[in-house]
């Protein structure tokens, strides 16, 4: 069934130092891929996406990697920093016939936290 | 350019009684999605709608939950008779499109606390 979860529910890394989180999905239908930051009180905010064609993309500061052989996608954060510190979920949708649409399903979240 | 408006950002509701969340998407977005979130937990897709039409209430549970999208104003997710299980935050969502990606922008949810 649809499943997306994450490897590590913590992550804490000194500032400046590169993170990565990680994420397993099980459905080989998914075909789009979502990397949100969600902070304390507030709703998740749109980091990155990649397409299931694509194996990598990045973004300002951030790369997301996508292995479809293992189910597997990564977000990886540059030079992090305390403002990084939130909750990051990944999560997929999966292709509907061509009607897909913004149907997601979340992984759990790990939380990254950025000692100054 | 407002972002998605949710209100109440708190509720507290006794058990039995009725919530009603509010949703206000982004100007000129006709796309709305609820999901809900339990504490420590990812979001769970809840429902899909456009204007005046459900498209997809696959994670809506049968009973007490009911979503709409009215031509004017804002999308109402309505819980009756509220349980202490549906304490949780619940956050709408809506896209300029449904199909093939456009963002998706949250919220910033409504806590639901039932006593």
């Amino acid at each position: 069934g649809e499943n997306v979860g994450l490897h590590l529910p913590t992550l804490s890394v000194q500032e400046g130092d590169n993170s990565i989180i990680n994420c397993a999905y099980s459905n080989s239908a998914s075909d789009y891929f979502i990397w949100y930051k969600q902070e304390s009180g507030k709703g998740p905010q749109f980091i990155i996406d990649i397409r299931s064609n694509m194996d990598k993309r990045q973004g300002q500061r951030v790369t997301v990697l996508l292995n479809k052989t293992v189910k597997h996608l990564s977000l990886q954060i540059a030079a992090t920093q305390p403002g990084d510190s939130a909750v990051y979920f990944c999560a997929d949708r999966i292709d509907a016939g061509g009607t897909s649409y913004g149907k997601l399903t979340f992984g759990q979240g790990t939380i990254l936290t950025v000692h100054p | 350019n407002a972002g998605v408006m949710q209100n109440p950002r708190h509720l507290v509701r006794r058990r039995g009684q009725e919530a009603r969340l509010r949703c206000s998407p982004m100007k000129g977005h006709s796309h709305v999605y609820w999901y809900r979130q339990l504490p420590e937990e990812g979001l769970k897709f809840m429902v899909y709608l456009q204007k005046e039409n459900i498209i997809d209430e696959s994670g809506m549970p049968k009973e007490r939950f009911s979503a709409e999208f009215p031509k004017e104003g804002p999308s109402i997710l309505r819980i009756q008779q509220v349980v202490r299980g549906d304490s949780a935050a619940y956050f709408c969502a809506s896209s300029t499109r449904g199909g093939d990606t456009g963002e998706l922008f949250f919220g910033e949810g409504s806590r639901l606390t039932v006593l």
